[in-house]
Parts: structure tokens; sequence; C-alpha cells
């Protein structure tokens, strides 16, 4: 299976300044036939399920603010957040969906105000 | 609206077995794949198992293999996990949402307790 590991676990930025999380795969998860890296990235608050943010590791899901960006390739990836906001706290996921199952999620990156 | 309702969950002995259900509106669920994602409390998301439309085809986590079964009723636009043999690890909210691989709809969740 495919390990997934984020960094770092947890992470405390002020209001208006950049978030970064990044997200390793134990193995590339970058389809040659399609150039698609296969890795999505969620949001979850306290007490609500995931929200997908991100797929095909750079495609902003309808609806998600444009501050949430992400980017990388084969291996590495990185979910940034431009400018935080209050209600960007959270937990933060990766998730690789490369060929067949199982779809694997990195252990999560707690998002908190400094 | 467009949302996934989970229900079934409980507190059940280690051994026992558990049927969790999903309901679907507000979309056309034989349309998707549907899957199972868990989380145990305090802990991170674990993918469990996922069901082609038509159910042809299902796939699981090494670690309910031989114990778990995921179904679904288009007719019904419902989704099923049968739990059989659960364990104490088993305990956690499990979600269902929709997609093949990542979810773009999930649902409340509904908590999954094994201990005597």
């Amino acid at each position: 299976d495919i390990v997934m590991t984020q960094s770092p676990d947890s992470l405390a930025v002020s209001l208006g300044e950049r978030a970064t999380i990044k997200c390793k795969s134990s193995q590339s998860v970058l389809y040659s036939s399609n150039n698609k890296n296969y890795l999505a990235w969620y949001q979850q608050k306290p007490g609500q399920p995931p929200k997908v943010l991100i797929y095909w590791a750079s495609t902003r899901e309808s609806g998600v603010p444009d501050r949430f960006s992400g980017s990388g390739s084969g291996t590495d990836f990185t979910l940034t957040i431009s400018s935080l906001q209050a209600e960007d706290v959270a937990v933060y996921y990766c998730q690789q969906y490369y060929r067949t199952p199982p779809y694997t999620f990195g252990q999560g990156t707690k998002l908190e105000i400094k | 609206e467009v949302q996934l309702v989970e229900s079934g969950g409980g507190l059940v002995q280690p051994g026992g077995s558990l049927r969790l259900s999903c309901a679907a509106s507000g979309f056309t669920f034989s349309s998707y794949w549907m899957s199972w994602v868990r989380q145990a409390p305090g802990k991170g998301l674990e993918w469990v198992a996922n069901i082609k439309q038509d159910g042809s085809e299902k796939y699981y986590v090494d670690s309910v293999k031989g114990r778990f079964t995921i179904s679904r009723d288009n007719a019904k636009n419902s989704l099923y996990l049968q739990m059989n043999s659960l364990r104490a690890e088993d305990t956690a909210v499990y979600y269902c949402a929709r997609g093949y691989s990542y979810g773009d709809l999930w649902g409340q969740g509904t908590l999954v307790t094994v201990s005597s």
C-alpha cells in the first residue's frame, strides 16, 4: 500500500499569513498515461465530515476559496493557504487515489491560529 | 437537497455484527461509485471499501477483508456496510462518501463502538 506522510503534524499561523502543508507519498502517484497526479486534499473541522478542497493535486473543488491551492507532482505535494482566515482552523488531510484501492490518507495536519 | 445520511451505528460486543446504511438523495445514486471511510476517535481517516455503480466491483482495505461486505440497492438509493466479527479496533465514526476515489460528498457519519 502507498504510505502518505504529512508535515508538520501541527501548525500555528497568524491571521493573514501563509500556511503551507506538505504531503509525501511512498511511491509516485503520477500516472504517466494521462499525466495526472492522483492526490486530493481535505479540510475537516471539529464535529464535521471531511470536505474536499483539491483533487488531481491542483484542481480546486467548486466553491472552495481561491486562497487554497495545491501543487506538486510525483511524490511531493503542497497545500497552501495564501492568507489564513479564522474559518480555516481545521485538520487537513491528503489522500492518494492512484490506480486500485486502498486509497490511503496522510495522518493529518492540525492548523491553528497563532 | 444533495445529501448522504448514515444510520445503523451503535454499541456492539466484540465478535458481533452490525449493518450500516447510507441513504442518498438529491442526485442520481446509480451513476456513482460509493465508498465507506472511517475515523477512530481522535484519529485520522481510513478508507474502508468502495463499490461500483452496478455492484460488480468491490474493493476493501486489508484489515476488513473477509469480515465486512459493501453492497448497494440502487432502487432504494442506498449503500450498506455489513460488518461481522467486529473488533475493538473497528470502533470509529463511519462515513459514506460519493466517488470512486476522492469523496466529493460526505455524510455526517455514524458511530460504531465495539466494546464489552
